[in-house]
């Protein structure tokens, strides 16, 4: 069990829009730690989307974009295109754990 | 560019030891904090330990404290993972990444694949 909750799938079709939501508690999230997203393909190396919340990585294309209210932060994802299906994972900092945290991960399929 | 490049798993058997090394390159490896992520079979990805820049100071997971030592040769740019009394579900591909244990991991490597079986 994942200290931070996410959803095992999401789908779309090419051109929409999804988001991909991550559950803390009071001792990551919603203590203010910041939350990180990251984009991982099966049998490749985990690539950083989003850190500190919202802030993209040069290289990283505005489509993807991140935010968070209380103890949740969400990953958008605009203009879905067929190279987005991956594994996306939350990360944060837990203070009750005093190390990093990931969620479990949601895999999004494009129609 | 950044490049890191890990190696040393393999198949091992419960209460056995092996020893994971990532080599890196294209930055100034003592200025950065790295760390050890890793990924069981179907399962998420699970922050092992991390070493500050100089590495004076050491982080574990409760999984692998006690069990594991995190070390660096700055003048080499590399990192290790000495990992001791292997369990089963320390199966797993494991990643060396530059990023600190309270921060994010803004670089990856393709990862070793460690099978602790008997």
């Amino acid at each position: 069990q994942s200290v931070l909750t996410q959803s095992p799938s999401v789908s779309g079709a090419p051109g929409q829009r999804v988001t991909i939501s991550c559950t803390g508690s009071s001792s990551n999230i919603g203590a203010d730690y910041d939350v990180h997203w990251y984009q991982h393909l099966p049998g490749t190396a985990p690539k950083l989307l989003i850190y500190d919340t919202s802030t993209r990585p040069s290289g990283v294309p505005d489509r993807f974009s991140g935010s968070r209210s209380g103890p949740s932060a969400s990953l958008a994802i605009t203009g879905l295109q067929a190279d987005d299906e991956a594994d996306y994972y939350c990360q944060s900092y837990d203070s009750n754990l005093s190390g990093s945290v990931f969620g479990g991960g949601t895999r999004l399929t494009v129609l | 560019e950044v490049h890191l490049l890990a190696s040393g798993g393999g198949l091992v058997q419960p209460g056995g030891s092996l020893r994971l090394s990532c080599a890196a390159s294209g930055f100034t490896f003592s200025n950065f904090a790295m760390s050890w992520v890793r990924q069981a079979p179907g399962k998420g990805l699970e922050w092992v330990s991390s070493i500050s820049g100089s590495g004076g100071s050491t982080y574990y997971a409760d999984s692998v404290r006690d069990r594991s030592t995190i070390s660096r040769d700055n003048d080499k740019s590399a990192l290790s993972l000495q990992m001791r009394s292997l369990r089963v579900e320390d199966t797993a591909t494991y990643y060396c990444a530059r990023g600190d244990w309270n921060e994010y991991f803004q670089y990856w490597g393709q990862g070793t694949l460690v099978t602790v079986s008997s």
